[in-house]
């Protein structure tokens, strides 16, 4: 059965330190992977995605970056965080189209920066 | 452009009493629709989805939504809440060939004993 691995599960750090955040994905191959932010109070907004080894899409203009250096392994980073980059981290994978498939999440990563 | 309105950011109902969350979307084509659920510091799970198929759609833990689109509302619900079923819930919005979902804001269910 495919399952999704994201660590760490909890994160304090200062501002204008460096993030590395990191997920894998087993038992499927070729999956389309996300990474997802959720804020307090919010719903969730899709920070980057990837359809293969190399190939990331940004939705949105910001502070972090991404990579997929192998099939089934996402990595979010950045090179200083700033205290807007607080919240609730969300990897997920799909087969196919997430349009009309399933989205399959991890348990996320809880960042706080101070 | 696409985009989901979720009516109530908090619902509360007695454990063995009806749920309803409400959910309206808005979408330039047909949409898929989906119903996810996300329990305390967790990630999500899809509890339902439609997309084009029967209108009113069954999900997981007894929970079922019905497309309805004169009214853009895809409204979850349930017969009879379980203390188990306290959670937040999203409603999310998809356009055909679009790979971002569009997530409502969640609405959190609390169920009293």
């Amino acid at each position: 059965s495919q399952t999704i691995h994201q660590w760490p599960a909890t994160l304090v750090q200062p501002v204008g330190s460096p993030l590395s955040l990191e997920c894998t994905v087993e038992g499927t191959s070729n999956p389309n992977l996300y990474w997802y932010r959720q804020a307090a109070g919010r719903g969730l907004q899709l920070l980057f995605y990837s359809v293969g080894i190399g190939q990331i899409s940004s939705e949105v203009p910001q502070n972090l970056s991404a990579s997929r250096p192998q099939d089934r392994q996402f990595i979010l980073s950045s090179k200083k965080l700033l205290l807007s980059d607080s919240g609730f981290y969300l990897c997920a994978w799909s087969v196919g189209r997430v349009d009309t498939g399933e989205l399959f999440f991890g348990e996320g990563s809880r960042l706080t920066v101070l | 452009a696409q985009s989901v309105t979720q009516l109530d950011s908090h619902v509360s109902v007695s454990e063995g009493t009806p749920v309803l969350l409400r959910c309206n979307y808005s979408s330039s084509y047909s949409p898929s629709l989906f119903w996810y659920v996300q329990h305390p510091n967790k990630g999500l799970q899809l509890l339902l989805k439609y997309t084009s198929a029967a209108t009113l759609v069954k999900g997981i833990n007894g929970f079922e939504a019905e497309f309805k689109k004169s009214e853009t509302s895809f409204h979850l619900t349930k017969p009879s809440a379980h203390m188990s079923d306290a959670a937040e819930y999203f409603c999310v919005v998809s356009e055909t060939g679009r790979r971002a979902l569009t997530f409502g804001s969640g609405t959190r269910l609390q169920v009293q004993p």
